[in-house]
């Protein structure tokens, strides 16, 4: 599994756009990357998922640069409900040791 | 509702005793994976289990142990319980790895005093 590193912290204001980087030097040929939104006292909950280019849903927007070290997660608009932590994770579909490991995250504060 | 069930929500139990959290993977998921989040800390990788049989694990204590039974779903035995054992569990499962996405449950807050 590739290894990600992202920012501890950001803090962001109400209405603002808010990037999240991670970067995966490593990342495999089959690997997909998938972003994760954690609230206090709840489990992850999927955000987004891309493999290549730019991927957009109704929460949030993914980009990935043509060579796929980094990934940039994008809230539009942000509120003070988007605070929580955002994890950037990368593997592809299960091999046979499959730690699935989330690292620290990115603990995201959203000031009114 | 996640599609992952884990019961029970609450557990409050003294130092020495054992406990068992339960987890129903979503229908059709075959992997289920535990994890453990103390106060504060980022989700540490307990251990996989795959259609009935281990598949990975991660720093696992030894008063630690799961299985997955054959209606796929899972329990995790935690023994000797000490004060510091005392965090949310999480289960989650997949129907295939990251490419396929985990489902999370909404956890067991595990009190030990």
């Amino acid at each position: 599994l590739a290894k990600t590193t992202q920012p501890i912290s950001m803090d962001s204001y109400e209405g603002q756009e808010v990037n999240i980087t991670c970067s995966h030097n490593n990342i495999a040929t089959n690997d997909y990357i998938t972003w994760y939104q954690q609230f206090p006292s709840q489990g992850p909950r999927f955000i987004i998922q891309g493999y290549k280019t730019k991927v957009t849903n109704e929460v949030a927007s993914l980009f990935i640069p043509a060579d796929r070290k980094s990934s940039t997660l994008s809230l539009p608009r942000v509120s003070l409900s988007d605070t929580a932590v955002y994890y950037c994770l990368v593997g592809g579909y299960m091999n046979r040791d499959d730690k699935i490991i989330f690292g620290k995250g990115t603990r995201l504060h959203i000031l009114p | 509702d996640s599609g992952v069930t884990q019961t029970p929500k609450h557990l409050i139990t003294a130092t020495g005793q054992r406990v068992t959290l339960r987890c129903s993977p979503r229908s059709g998921d075959l992997s289920v994976y535990w994890y453990q989040q103390s106060l504060d800390q980022g989700l540490q990788f307990l251990i996989q289990y795959y259609n009935g049989e281990e598949r990975a694990k991660g720093n696992i204590l030894e008063r630690f142990s799961a299985q997955q039974f054959p209606d796929l779903h899972s329990e995790l035995n935690l023994s000797s319980l000490e004060l510091g054992d005392s965090a949310l569990y999480f289960c989650a499962s997949s129907g295939g790895g990251v490419a396929k996405g985990y489902t999370f449950g909404s956890g067991t807050r595990l009190t030990v005093v």
